[in-house]
């Protein structure tokens, strides 16, 4: 596509609840990356693909965190038991290899109630 | 671990005047890039401009313009003629070179006055 596409832009989960959150990176780009923005701040890094594989999970706050990016093009984030403290703005952004044309997505707003 | 600081978290300028926002950080690299990223109400991250870190001159973009001081691990932004356009949160990011993942700063929350 001509851009980075996440969805939903917004969902409002339960505490407690699994979550699902999709990214469409555009095309060609190899690598995806995921942050996590908490109100007030900036984006902080939670995971790298390049291609199919994660190349840095070092970001991911904890095992309740997965993200999957099977066939090298969507990549889903999956949270499990979710917590209030999860509520932030999830951003996707995908790139060239080395970086170049890197790209954000408009991100997912999740609210956990 | 590198960290980005900015100080101001909100600045205001009139139409048509300059502003200059600020960021720091802390690196022992010596090859990294350095951008200004703008977050409009939207959520979409918009590049505004990127310096990497071996140019001494700095980089332009239009309006758009920076200060690197290297040795001072100061990066500071420039908004030339500002347009009500331009309010938005801009946040400061650090990449190493080669580098995959961006450390932001906390933002400044630009507002134009018409």
């Amino acid at each position: 596509g001509a851009g980075v596409s996440q969805t939903p832009s917004n969902k409002v989960t339960e505490k407690g609840k699994y979550v699902e959150l999709r990214c469409d990176p555009i095309s060609g780009h190899t690598a995806l990356y995921w942050y996590r923005q908490s109100l007030g701040q900036g984006p902080e890094f939670l995971i790298y693909f390049q291609g199919t594989g994660a190349a840095d999970d070092s970001g991911l706050p904890n095992d309740r965190f997965f993200a999957v990016r099977p066939e090298g093009s969507v990549s889903t984030l999956k949270i499990q038991r979710t917590e209030r403290g999860d509520s932030a703005v999830y951003l996707c952004a995908s790139s060239l290899v080395g970086g170049e044309g890197y790209t954000f997505g408009s991100g997912t707003r999740l609210t956990v109630v | 671990a590198q960290t980005v600081t900015q100080s101001q978290p909100e600045m205001s300028v009139q139409e048509a005047e300059t502003v200059t926002l600020s960021c720091t950080y802390d690196t022992s690299e010596s090859d990294y890039y350095l951008f200004w990223y703008k977050q409009p109400p939207s959520r979409q991250m918009i590049l505004v401009i990127r310096q990497e870190a071996y140019k001494q001159q700095n980089a332009t973009e239009n309006r758009f313009s920076v200060n690197f001081q290297k040795a001072a691990k100061s990066f500071s932004l420039k908004i030339s003629d500002s347009q009500l356009g331009d309010a938005a949160m801009y946040f400061c990011a650090y990449r190493s070179a080669p580098g995959n993942q961006f450390y932001f700063g906390t933002g400044t929350s630009l507002t134009v006055i018409p």
